[in-house]
């Protein structure tokens, strides 16, 4: 069973570039969802795509989008970057879109916009 | 790598001993809740989750204990290992319709000292 894969590892942007970011669900997961932790702090819900749609959206932005895929991979795109985006940005996966199976996560993308 | 645990409550056991993990949960109509690991340089790791018809359940070495009348949840691991050191967040689903959104709680920074 392959986890969750997410890419690249680290990156640094300079303020007002866009970024992309990468996830591969957990082989058997449909849904993914995107998280942004800051230092010491607890993830935050960014938004959860099931079959290719949004399926929810937490209090971020809409400079912040994404995709899903056919084959249930995802991305995050952040526009028009800011210092606070600096953060870990955490993808997980899970079957089904209810919200009652528990979420697998990567291991993330830390993004440092200076 | 990550310094997951910076400013976070710390609670230092000594190897061997059980370690108490508490949280208080901000949402009445939350109905399934997950305990999660996350260590340095790496995303959250699923502990043990637990629905809202249950005040308990147990995993190899953990327990979780729910108490909705006063919205907490604890995690107690028993013969607590050096491997054991990590940030443990709580974290809550508000129910159908929520779309797989979870919050987090703060976290708790776990130290075992050998």
């Amino acid at each position: 069973e392959t986890g969750v894969t997410q890419s690249p590892t680290h990156l640094i942007k300079t303020r007002g570039q866009q970024v992309t970011l990468r996830c591969s669900s957990q082989s058997g997961h449909n849904t993914v969802s995107w998280y942004q932790q800051a230092l010491g702090q607890g993830p935050q819900f960014i938004f959860q795509y099931y079959r290719e749609e949004e399926n929810g959206r937490g209090n971020f932005p809409p400079r912040f989008s994404g995709l899903q895929f056919p084959n249930y991979s995802s991305e995050l795109n952040v526009n028009a970057l800011e210092l606070d985006d600096s953060a870990l940005y955490l993808c997980a996966s899970s079957l089904g879109r209810s919200g009652n199976s528990p979420l697998h996560f990567g291991n993330g993308t830390r993004l440092t916009v200076t | 790598g990550e310094n997951v645990g910076l400013h976070l409550p710390t609670l230092s056991v000594q190897e061997g001993d059980n370690s108490i993990i508490n949280c208080a949960y901000s949402n009445s109509a939350s109905d399934y809740f997950i305990w999660y690991k996350q260590e340095s340089g790496k995303g959250p790791q699923f502990i043990i989750d637990i629905r809202s018809n249950m005040d308990k359940r147990q995993g190899q070495r953990v327990t979780v204990l729910l108490n909705k009348t006063v919205k907490h949840l604890s995690l107690q691991i028993a013969a607590t290992q050096p491997g054991d050191s990590a940030v443990y967040f709580c974290a809550e689903n508000i129910g159908r319709g929520s779309q797989g959104n979870l919050i987090f709680g703060k976290g708790t920074k776990l130290s075992v000292k050998p």
